[in-house]
């Protein structure tokens, strides 16, 4: 019954490569978001989906794709896969009407070799 | 882009002490929020404040919203080993827009 569940929970893979990280959430949210944290756990806005419409990019490489098949689902397709994209995504979900207050996955923790 | 900038970085305290952070930000914002993130966890939502002067309280955690939107600061009284962690504030700019944080604060606490 996890809130935002978010797989695989870990990821290696080779430069170049195309990947893409799911996300649900069962707490009926309309907003959902994928953040980055880096190296020095600096977390990041990278997009928004409200009602299946995409909000905001936060100058992301457009190798990153979020793709909404639902309001339950966010999944995150990355493409040419760089070393500079190692990093732990999260993805997140709140209510518009409180949209701050926003539920996190536990984080997928992507490595590129 | 808009910038948080909080502090201290890290703290280091005895179980039992008090801890004091604090945020502050060059641009005014409608709410602030304090997060909290375990180890391999995702953050989690501590405190949202929606008024400015407001103070509220959560269990042994306090925050207060600064009077000029522009800051907030958090306490957590009788520390315990639990509340090890990385602290993040966060603003919202209203609109499903997303959080912006401030770079953490990591509490560390010796026995």
């Amino acid at each position: 019954d996890t809130a935002v569940s978010q797989t695989p929970k870990y990821l290696v893979t080779q430069m170049g490569n195309d990947k893409s990280i799911k996300c649900e959430q069962n707490l009926g949210h309309d907003t959902m978001y994928w953040y980055k944290q880096d190296s020095k756990k600096f977390l990041k806005i990278m997009f928004s989906y409200n009602n299946k419409e995409l909000i905001i990019n936060e100058t992301v490489p457009n190798r990153f794709s979020p793709k909404s098949p639902d309001k339950a689902h966010l999944n995150l397709h990355i493409n040419s896969l760089e070393l500079g994209d190692s990093a732990v995504y999260f993805c997140a979900s709140s209510q518009s009407s409180r949209e701050a207050e926003a539920f996190f996955g536990q984080g997928t923790r992507l490595t590129v070799v | 882009g808009q910038q948080l900038n909080q502090s201290p970085q890290s703290m280091f305290i005895q179980e039992g002490e008090d801890v004091s952070m604090n945020c502050t930000s060059s641009s005014i914002f409608n709410t602030w929020l304090w997060y909290k993130q375990d180890p391999g966890e995702g953050p989690v939502l501590l405190i949202a404040l929606y008024k400015a002067g407001e103070l509220t309280s959560n269990g042994r955690l306090t925050a207060q919203f600064g009077i000029t939107r522009k800051d907030s600061f958090l306490n957590i009284s009788a520390s315990i080993p639990s509340d090890v962690g990385i602290y993040f504030c966060a603003v919202s700019g209203g609109g499903a827009d997303g959080l912006t944080f401030g770079k953490g604060t990591h509490l560390i606490i010796q026995p």
